[in-house]
């Protein structure tokens, strides 16, 4: 059973440009979520899927960010016109509906951008 | 709203000390889950404990044991013998389920150095 896996791992862009991430979760969860991690914080939740559809947004994801799950299975986030502030860690996580696992989120490694 | 407070930025142990990391949360909802995360310097979120807020019975898994007050809106997290290898960040994290929202509100940390 391999863990969530996220592309790239570092991502340098300047300011203006345009950049996209991909998550690839557990093969059998049917949740998925995106959150963004800065440098002594916890993560904070951006958005989430379950199976194709987006359930969730926070007030975080300003109209420069999308993200997509096309088909119920890997993730895309896209950050356009990056900013300085969106330098962070974006996390990945996913998740199963089992009755006794409610809840339990396994994360990836991330993807650290910076943006200069 | 939601908020998980630790207190404890960073704590320095030696090892085989026993070290109690402190998690304080507020939340609205009557049904909620909490979590504790580790994240090692490898930068990957471990997931260690989900707790029901039905269930305040404390757990124990090895030398890790986990402390849910109810009354004290508390879910502490005890290293008995620690080792090294238990240096990380240490997150706690909350989710209401009232609404039928999917988000980990997450605390921003702890770091803990275990010396040899």
């Amino acid at each position: 059973d391999t863990g969530v896996s996220q592309n790239p791992r570092h991502k340098i862009t300047k300011r203006g440009q345009n950049v996209t991430f991909r998550c690839d979760p557990i093969s059998e969860h049917n949740r998925l979520y995106w959150y963004r991690q800065t440098l002594g914080q916890g993560p904070e939740f951006l958005t989430y899927f379950q199976n194709e559809a987006q359930l969730e947004k926070s007030r975080l994801l300003s109209d420069r960010f999308s993200a997509e799950r096309p088909k119920g299975s890997f993730s895309t986030l896209e950050i356009q016109r990056t900013e300085q502030g969106d330098s962070a860690m974006y996390l990945c996580a996913s998740s199963l509906a089992t009755i006794g696992r409610e809840g339990e989120q396994y994360f990836g490694p991330g993807t650290r951008l910076t943006v200069t | 709203a939601q908020k998980v407070t630790q207190a404890q930025t960073e704590i320095s142990v030696v090892e085989k000390e026993d070290v109690t990391l402190d998690c304080v949360y507020e939340t609205r909802d009557t049904t909620y889950y909490l979590f504790w995360y580790k994240q090692p310097p490898s930068g990957e979120l471990v997931f260690l404990i989900r707790r029901n807020s039905f269930d305040e019975q404390n757990e124990i898994s090895g030398r890790y044991s986990w402390n849910f007050q109810k009354s004290t809106s508390s879910f502490n997290f005890t290293i008995t013998a620690s080792q090294v290898v238990d240096s990380a960040v240490y997150f706690c994290a909350l989710r209401g389920m009232d609404t039928g929202r999917r988000a980990l509100t997450f605390g921003s940390g702890t770091r803990l150095q275990v010396q040899p």
